[in-house]
């Protein structure tokens, strides 16, 4: 069983610029979720994909994009990137999408920006 | 929007102790999950609690659900270098994502 792998694992880039962030769900997970987490805090909802649909976002803005492809890998898009966004984006992928589902996480990918 | 507060936010102790985390909210939640986060590596599912009052174990891991869903527990004991990570717990209502508390990090010193 293959786990869910997250690609780039570190990337830098400054401000202003727009970012992909890649995803492959775990073997039989059709829901992804990602996460933003800010050093020494928990991982915040961005959104999740269920069946290539958006299926919930957490208070983040619309320069924060993202699609899900039909075999459930995910990419997230951010556009005019702040320094604020500096942070690790989890990709994490589960069964179903509700939130009594286990969530698979990925290693994430550490942006910074300068 | 539905909160979820951990205590404490750090907590450093010698090998051999025991502690004890908690997870509270002001919400009910269907479920809670526990998670343990090292360094360059994302979460990893500890336990999955259900039902109001239910007591899970995962070796020296003690896991309570509040009996009204709103609170959890995590007790530890005889900590080891090991058991050194962020301690996250996560919830929802069911039919909504997954909402994570700030995490507890732990350092257990040899």
């Amino acid at each position: 069983e293959t786990g869910v792998t997250q690609s780039p694992t570190h990337l830098i880039k400054t401000r202003g610029q727009q970012v992909t962030l890649r995803c492959s769900s775990q073997s039989g997970h059709n829901t992804v979720s990602w996460y933003q987490q800010a050093l020494g805090q928990g991982p915040q909802f961005i959104f999740q994909y269920y069946r290539e649909e958006e299926n919930g976002r957490g208070n983040f803005p619309p320069r924060f994009s993202g699609l899900q492809f039909p075999n459930y890998s995910s990419e997230l898009n951010v556009n005019a990137l702040e320094l604020d966004d500096s942070a690790l984006y989890l990709c994490a992928s589960s069964l179903m999408p509700d939130s009594n589902q286990p969530q698979h996480f990925g290693d994430g990918t550490r942006l910074s920006i300068l | 929007t539905q909160l979820l507060e951990q205590s404490p936010q750090f907590l450093s102790i010698q090998e051999g102790e025991n502690l004890t985390v908690y997870c509270n909210s002001s919400s009910v939640f269907s479920s809670l999950q526990w998670y343990r986060q090292e360094p360059g590596e994302g979460p990893v599912l500890l336990v999955t609690v259900v039902t109001g009052g239910e007591v899970k174990k995962l070796k020296r891991l003690t896991f309570q659900f509040g009996d009204a869903r709103k609170d959890s527990s995590l007790h530890i004991t005889a900590a080891q270098p090991g058991d050194t990570g962020l301690y996250l717990c996560a919830g929802g209502p069911g039919n909504t994502p997954l909402v994570f508390g700030k995490g507890t990090r732990l350092s257990v010193i040899a």
